[in-house]
């Protein structure tokens, strides 16, 4: 069966400092991979989006940014944080060519900068 | 415009009304659409897809509008548990890769 890990669930992190969020994938291979992030209150807002190994897609300019070193594995970083990187971060993934096209979430990482 | 907008909530209800969700997209070569329902500080779930033709799933109905870009979401006879944030899903078109776009949700709160 398939599975989406995403680690750790709840991180506070002083104001600089750095950010690895990780993010594996098990039971299927070549998957779409995203990164949403969600402020208190507001809704899903798409952060990367990567299709394939070393392809990424920034949506939106911040201070963050992604990689996928390996096909199932999907990383958010920073080199410093700002006090506006706190939120819900989620990861996911889905494959657009399967007739099944539900998007499958991670159980989210709960970011606090101070 | 953003590309998947909702209606502005909150929805204060109370138990047993019928209450209806509204969504437009921008992208005509959006592919697909779905609605999803995230608790609190949890992960989204999906709810349901959405076809041209409508779909029904017990007491929920989905309906798309491909020519008005129009999406939407009847919840009929509310139960508290149906408290929630509904979010609207679309599926860019070929030149958007595919990617998944939510919308900003609309929060539904179910009252006695």
């Amino acid at each position: 069966s398939q599975t989406i890990h995403q680690w750790p669930a709840t991180l506070v992190q002083p104001v600089g400092s750095p950010l690895s969020l990780e993010c594996t994938v098990e039971g299927t291979s070549n998957p779409n991979l995203y990164w949403y992030r969600q402020a208190a209150g507001r809704g899903l807002q798409l952060l990367f989006y990567s299709v394939g190994i070393g392809q990424i897609s920034s949506e939106v300019p911040q201070n963050l940014s992604a990689s996928r070193p390996q096909d199932r594995q999907f990383i958010l970083s920073s080199k410093k944080l700002l006090l506006s990187d706190s939120g819900f971060y989620l990861c996911a993934w889905d494959r657009w060519d399967s007739n099944n096209e539900k998007l499958f979430f991670g159980s989210g990482t709960q970011l606090s900068v101070l | 415009r953003k590309e998947v907008e909702q209606d502005p909530g909150p929805f204060n209800v109370p138990e047993g009304a019928t209450v209806a969700f509204n969504c437009t997209y921008s992208n005509s070569a959006s592919q697909s659409f779905f609605w999803y329902r995230q608790d609190c500080r949890k992960e989204p779930k999906l709810l349901m897809s959405v076809y041209s033709s409508g779909n029904e799933d017990g007491r929920f109905t989905a309906q798309l509008n491909r020519a008005s870009q129009y999406i939407s979401l009847l919840i009929r006879d509310s139960k508290l548990s149906d408290s929630a944030t509904y979010l609207c899903v679309v599926r860019g078109g070929y030149n958007q890769g595919g990617k998944l776009i939510f919308g900003q949700g609309t929060e539904l709160s179910v009252k006695p």
